[in-house]
């Protein structure tokens, strides 16, 4: 099955910094998604990107389906921007294949 | 308001017990998933139903079984059989298409499961 790895698996910020987390995957998509955990566990959506570049607020991603590889961007980050952000695929079944996270803290 | 959920949160079993874990969506979506997560893990699929009645296993089903009996509902059964069933559990959907399109998946809040 298709594999999919993220970096950095941690990463610790200063608030106010920027950061750029990396999604590789190894086969062509038919969808990506970006998640953010909270510390309650729920998922949050952020984007679905199987290609090109989205923008939401201070949180932007793009995704090089040639190249398979996905980026999130995080801009002026924020204490609320603490969590596990995850990014999965969609290849050939209909359902998502997750990395193992990037676990993001930001201190104040 | 339109959704998923998810009950109960937390669930205490004892080994050799089977337990039944919920999920409902009133988004009108036909596919309906099932996923684990250990912690300091990523989710892996245990089951997925893109329509009534018919459901297909994930890379780690067994232990688990499933029904579809109507669209709006599937639940999760955590069996005797599941070696180590303590974890997160959570419960997506999302619309289906033809062809080999894919639509975005939204979960619901997941129930924690201990078993001792």
């Amino acid at each position: 099955g298709i594999q999919v790895e993220q970096s950095p698996p941690d990463l610790i910020l200063q608030e106010g910094a920027n950061s750029t987390l990396r999604c590789n995957f190894s086969d062509s998509v038919n969808n990506l998604q970006w998640f953010h955990q909270n510390p309650w566990g729920q998922l949050i959506n952020l984007f679905y990107i199987p290609s090109g570049t989205k923008q939401n607020g201070r949180l932007s991603a793009t995704t090089v389906a040639t190249e398979r590889y996905s980026l999130l961007y995080i801009s002026s980050s924020q204490t609320t921007d603490s969590g596990v952000y995850f990014c999965a695929v969609v290849a050939g079944r209909r359902a998502l294949t997750f990395g193992s996270g990037t676990r993001l803290q930001v201190q104040p | 308001d339109g959704g998923i959920t998810q009950s109960p949160k937390y669930l205490f079993r004892k080994e050799g017990q089977n337990v039944t874990l919920s999920c409902e969506q009133n988004l009108n979506h036909d596919a309906m998933y099932w996923y684990r997560q250990d912690p300091g893990q990523g989710l892996r699929l245990i089951y997925y139903s893109q329509i009534v009645n018919d459901f297909q296993k994930g890379d780690i089903a067994e232990g688990y079984s499933v029904s579809r009996e109507k669209k709006e509902s599937f639940p999760l059964t955590v069996t005797s059989a599941q070696k180590n069933p303590t974890a997160f559990y959570l419960c997506a959907s999302s619309m289906t298409g033809g062809g080999t399109g894919s639509y975005e998946q939204y979960f619901g809040p997941g129930t924690r499961l201990t078993v001792t």
